[in-house]
């Protein structure tokens, strides 16, 4: 296993259409979160997964975003109804269950609203 | 509110130098404490974790400290090389569900 894998890396949308992005955690890691980055800041808890259940959701989430994680494996966040302000790095990460435990990023999907 | 800060925001160093980043945090009711680098357009690297019972951790030129008690970690690095140049993020965990973040330290090292 390679670490984690984001799809796509980039993704361009006109406003108010709908995106869909995957994040592939590490193979034995039943901690799942999505992060939000915009340009010159740290990153934005947006919601986490312990294996299938979404223990928790920032406010920052609107009704626009879901996220799911079936099965405990790979997740999806989609946005609906995209607009501009939605411009951002989504970074998921992912790590082993237990707080000492090291959190893996991975290459996030930077998505541009037109 | 947990809050998380990162000074200095900016940093340009010529090669070989010492250099130390530095993260505050507000509450030091931490689990764990891990920096990461992170290249312009990139995710994040994962470059020490420090656990919440541990005062320091060491990785190659590396090295970061704890002190939970003045909500303060060091980010060490030794003989910089222009390939360091990156943004430094600080992140705290306060409990399971989440990671709480600076804004970073972008780092300049200039050959």
């Amino acid at each position: 296993d390679t670490g984690v894998s984001q799809n796509p890396r980039h993704k361009i949308t006109k406003r108010g259409q709908n995106v869909t992005f995957r994040c592939d955690p590490i193979s034995e890691h039943n901690r799942l979160y999505w992060y939000r980055q915009t340009l010159g800041q740290g990153p934005e808890f947006l919601t986490y997964f312990q294996n299938e259940a979404q223990l928790e959701k920032s406010r920052l989430l609107s009704d626009r975003f879901s996220a799911e994680r079936p099965k405990g494996s790979f997740s999806t966040l989609e946005i609906q109804r995209t607009e501009q302000g939605d411009s951002a790095m989504y970074l998921c990460a992912s790590s082993l269950q237990g707080w000492d435990t090291e959190a893996f990023f991975g290459q996030g999907t930077r998505l541009t609203v037109v | 509110k947990q809050e998380v800060t990162q000074i200095p925001a900016a940093l340009s160093v010529p090669e070989g130098e010492n250099l130390v980043l530095n993260c505050s945090f507000t509450d030091s009711a931490i689990y764990n404490l891990q920096w990461f680098r992170q290249d312009p357009g990139k995710g994040l690297t994962s470059l020490l974790l420090i656990q919440s019972s541990q005062r320091e951790q060491t990785s190659g030129r590396l090295n970061a400290s704890l002190d939970k008690s003045s909500g303060r970690s060091t980010l060490y690095i030794a003989a910089s090389q222009p390939g360091d140049s990156a943004t430094y993020l600080c992140a705290v965990l306060y409990n399971f569900n989440k990671f709480y973040f600076g804004s970073g330290t972008k780092l300049n090292v200039k050959p």
